[in-house]
């Protein structure tokens, strides 16, 4: 099957500063998204991103399709920043279902 | 509009019973999907349901399964319950099979098992 490999697994920022997360895949996608999973669970989209660019405040994301990865941008991070990050990929054959990463925890320190 | 509603947001069993969870997706959402997430396999896909049918099915034992209603609300039941099977299950809406616009999650399901 797939595999999704997320890094770094654990990451510890100053508030304020800047970070990436990657996450790299072995095939190819239908569709790929970036989540944060906050501390009651939920896992909230960020982005819907198969391919190319968006932006959103102060979180962007770029997914490279052809090269099989994808980052997830976050400036100027905030405590509220912290928690997990997940990206998951549907494979085209795996029928329609998420395949996750096992996520990066983000720590923002004030 | 709403987003995706699960209850109950925390539950109890004991070893041996059963457990109903519900999900109701977004309106005029159709594929309903349930995730499992443990500290120790991370989070799991168990099935997706689109107009009433299971079209995927994860690798989880006959003690797991589910259903949709015709207004696309879903449950999912768990028989003869594990200490194992405590877990965070996570219900997830999309338009339709294959999701081009995303997957949307509820806040999940809490079910601990003693």
């Amino acid at each position: 099957g797939i595999q999704v490999e997320q890094s770094p697994p654990d990451l510890i920022l100053q508030e304020g500063a800047n970070s990436t997360l990657r996450c790299n895949f072995s095939d190819s996608v239908n569709n790929l998204q970036w989540f944060h999973q906050n501390p009651w669970g939920q896992l909230i989209n960020l982005f819907y991103i198969p391919s190319g660019t968006k932006q959103n405040g102060r979180l962007s994301a770029t997914t490279v399709a052809t090269e099989r990865y994808s980052l997830l941008y976050i400036s100027s991070s905030q405590t509220t920043d912290s928690g997990v990050y997940f990206c998951a990929v549907v494979w085209a054959g795996y029928g329609n279902k998420l395949v996750f990463g096992a996520g990066t925890i983000l720590r923002v320190k004030s | 509009k709403a987003g995706v509603t699960q209850t109950p947001r925390y539950l109890i069993k004991t070893r041996g019973q059963q457990v109903t969870l519900s999900c109701s997706p977004i309106s005029g959402h159709r594929s309903v999907s349930w995730y499992q997430q443990t500290p120790g396999q991370g989070l799991q896909f168990l099935f997706e349901y689109f107009s009433e049918t299971q079209r995927n099915k994860g690798n989880f034992p006959g003690r797991f399964s589910g259903r949709q209603f015709s207004n696309s609300r879903s449950e999912m039941n768990v028989s003869t319950l594990e200490l194992g099977d405590s877990a965070l299950y996570l219900c997830a809406s999309s338009m339709g099979p294959g999701a081009l616009s995303g997957y949307t999650f509820g806040s999940g399901t809490r079910l601990t098992v003693v």
